[in-house]
């Protein structure tokens, strides 16, 4: 099955730096990659996803890029703000409508 | 975006007691529902996948006779947990894609943290 290896699992920048977190996976035939943000308690949010068919994405201060032949995807926060400070989850499936495989979060803390 | 509501938000319960966990998905019709468990500082596991009028799919190692899922209509999936015990304290977490073909984005729930005494 699908395998995703997500780093890393903890990661402190100050505020207005940039963030990178990066994911590996496993099953070529993955083709949807999202990014989730979960603040304590609550469930995770979607906040930018990308497709096999593109190799970069760009959401105001997000990003995610896709290496295909290499498997990675990463995300890319820039002008951090202390209200980022959250656990990060990649995924992957193979396709939308499937269930997601999860990496194992990134617990991001931007200081002021 | 689209609004995926888990109700109750949190429960505590005796063990060997059932709990129910409703899912609803708000403003569209969800016509895959999923259902994760997330134990403390871990990620997401996938316990079943829902589809709305079919009996759910169990990932190995979840056991369908004490995790028992409904996916009644369009709009509404439930998680009964039967004779809960406290290593089944968890968060979970249900998740909803709409209807209308493959390319569509799956949306969580707030989740329900379970504590079983």
């Amino acid at each position: 099955g699908e395998n995703v290896e997500q780093h890393p699992s903890t990661l402190s920048v100050q505020e207005g730096d940039s963030a990178v977190i990066k994911c590996t996976y496993s099953d070529s035939a993955s083709n949807y990659f999202p990014w989730y943000k979960q603040e304590l308690g609550k469930g995770p949010q979607l906040i930018i996803d990308i497709r096999s068919n593109v190799g970069e994405k760009k959401d105001q201060r997000i990003a995610v890029t896709l290496n295909k032949t290499a498997k990675h995807f990463s995300l890319h926060i820039t002008e951090t703000q202390p209200e980022d400070s959250a656990v990060y989850f990649c995924a992957a499936s193979k396709n939308s409508g499937y269930a997601l495989n999860f990496g194992k979060g990134t617990s991001l803390l931007v200081t002021p | 975006g689209a609004v995926v509501s888990q109700h109750p938000s949190w429960v505590i319960c005796k063990s060997g007691t059932s709990v129910k966990i409703e899912c609803r998905s708000l403003d569209f019709q969800a016509t895959t529902m999923f259902w994760y468990r997330q134990f403390p500082k871990q990620s997401l596991m996938l316990m079943a996948t829902s589809n709305e009028g079919s009996k759910a799919t169990y990932e190995q190692g979840v056991e369908k006779d004490k995790f028992l899922i409904n996916h009644a209509s369009l709009t509404l999936s439930t998680l009964t947990v039967t004779s809960a015990h406290p290593e089944d304290s968890s968060f979970y977490i249900c998740s909803a894609i709409g209807a209308g073909g493959a390319q569509e984005t799956q949306y969580f729930g707030p989740g329900t943290r379970l504590l079983v005494l």
